[in-house]
């Protein structure tokens, strides 16, 4: 088993859609979440940051941490043809270390 | 926000040539860098971690002889593809480590390098 899990999709959804994404995980020490958000020849910009459980809320992203199920996920509401791209989950046990990451989803939102 | 940068974005050599990419913070000093290589349509693939003034940490894999990483400053970190093969044709991208205001850490990311060997 992969230390993490990522549907790779294609995921394609319209305009106006909440997107789900989710990655699910096996080692129970990571403790510090991240999503990135990677368009085609750029490198990743990360989207969301959250240590721990619990939510974390930013414009139209929710980042939600479920450590006891080992799944994270992140939606986006009101998608745009711009949020476009493949989203990639990354965790890592201590702050300061190397990311794990998942596969990737791409994320096609249509007009 | 802290910002990364890469040079070149896109460099074409010849086999048997080396390439050296820089990767620098711009805002920020960066305690830790990590680069990473990424073929088309897959996930990142860490190749190593530096710390300035110490040698980089390979992953298992990744011959420290051919990718030479040097962390000379706490904004500048540089990966040498040393008698570079087409199979080294990948887009290499670095990423800093910075402390945030929360007292944590976030790594953000380079735009990458994209390499190609003929």
């Amino acid at each position: 088993q992969k230390e993490v899990e990522q549907d790779p999709g294609p995921l394609s959804v319209p305009e106006g859609a909440i997107v789900s994404l989710n990655c699910t995980y096996s080692n129970s020490a990571f403790q510090y979440f991240m999503w990135y958000r990677q368009y085609s020849r750029k490198g990743p910009e990360l989207l969301m940051y959250t240590y721990s459980s619990g939510n974390k809320e930013d414009g139209r992203f929710t980042a939600q941490v479920d450590k006891s199920s080992k799944y994270i996920s992140l939606f986006i509401r009101d998608s745009q043809p711009s949020d476009s791209a493949t989203y990639l989950c990354a965790m890592s046990a201590t702050g300061n270390t190397p990311l794990v990451f998942g596969k990737g989803t791409r994320l096609s939102v249509i007009a | 926000g802290a910002v990364v940068s890469q040079h070149p974005s896109w460099v074409i050599c010849k086999s048997g040539t080396s390439v050296k990419i820089e990767c620098r913070s711009l805002d920020f000093q960066a305690t830790t860098m990590f680069w990473y290589r990424q073929f088309p349509k897959q996930s990142l693939m860490l190749m190593a971690t530096s710390n300035e003034g110490s040698k980089a940490t390979y992953e298992q894999g990744v011959e420290k002889d051919k990718f030479l990483i040097n962390h000379a400053s706490l904004t500048l970190s540089t990966l040498t593809v040393t008698s570079a093969h087409p199979e080294d044709s990948s887009f290499y991208i670095c990423s800093a480590s910075s402390v945030s205001s929360r007292r944590t850490y976030e790594q953000y990311f380079g735009p990458g390098t994209r390499l190609t060997v003929t």
